[in-house]
């Protein structure tokens, strides 16, 4: 069964902070595996990663991609409250040359205090 | 550019009712569209994949008689809901894709079902 897993499910942390958020999976034909922000309504999107070792940066969010050990990590540097949300992993599957699907991890809620 | 936009944002509707929920991409043209559905507090589950012009696919456990999907054009593709019971009521966020860059979630649609 494809899965994705997330690590912490939870994390509190103050301002100014770094935080590195966990993802990993297991899935049958891999294509590419993105990560989101999801506030309030629906998840935003942040970075798609393909390839091993490449480190895709916007601002203070940065993220890499380990497809030999299957996972990925989501770092965020000097934390501000408005970086408080839950945190997406999802791996988009390939099926036989068609478009994939997301398979979703259960989130990482990020708290991040004054 | 990559807006996606969903109608209605809210709905409030009777049991054994049925619900349309209406998903548009504004300024591209989505080769495939995604319906997921959110419960409070787990992450997105997806329901069903539809690209233009053909049948969707639907996941397992998800029922297609009851979900109806058309996906009419490559920006609209409409999910309706039928004969709608307390248990449908949920968060609904499709998610539109061009080619193999990645999905763009609408705002979502919250149903409540009395």
């Amino acid at each position: 069964e494809d899965k994705v897993v997330q690590s912490p499910l939870s994390l509190v942390v103050h301002e100014g902070d770094t935080v590195t958020l966990n993802c990993s999976y297991e899935v049958t034909n891999f294509r590419s595996l993105l990560w989101y922000k999801q506030e309030k309504k629906a998840p935003t999107f942040l970075f798609m990663l393909t390839s091993s070792g490449i480190e895709k940066k916007s601002g203070r969010l940065s993220s890499i991609l380990d497809k030999k050990e299957l996972f990925s990590i989501l770092n965020i540097t000097a934390t501000q409250t408005g970086d408080s949300a839950v945190y997406l992993c999802a791996v988009e599957l390939n099926y036989g040359g068609s478009q994939g699907n997301l398979i979703f991890g259960k989130g990482t809620k990020l708290s991040v205090k004054p | 550019g990559a807006v996606v936009s969903q109608h209605p944002s809210w709905v409030i509707c009777k049991s054994g009712t049925s619900v349309k929920i209406e998903c548009r991409s504004l300024d591209f043209q989505a080769t495939t569209m995604f319906w997921y559905r959110q419960f409070p507090k787990q992450s997105l589950m997806l329901m069903a994949t539809s690209n233009e012009g053909s049948k969707a696919t639907y996941e397992q456990g998800v029922e297609k008689d009851k979900f109806l999907i058309n996906h009419a054009s490559l920006t609209l593709s409409t999910l309706t809901v039928t004969s709608a019971h307390p248990e449908d009521s949920s968060f609904y966020i499709c998610s539109a894709q061009r080619g193999r860059g990645p999905g763009f979630f609408g705002p979502g649609t919250r149903l409540t079902v009395l």
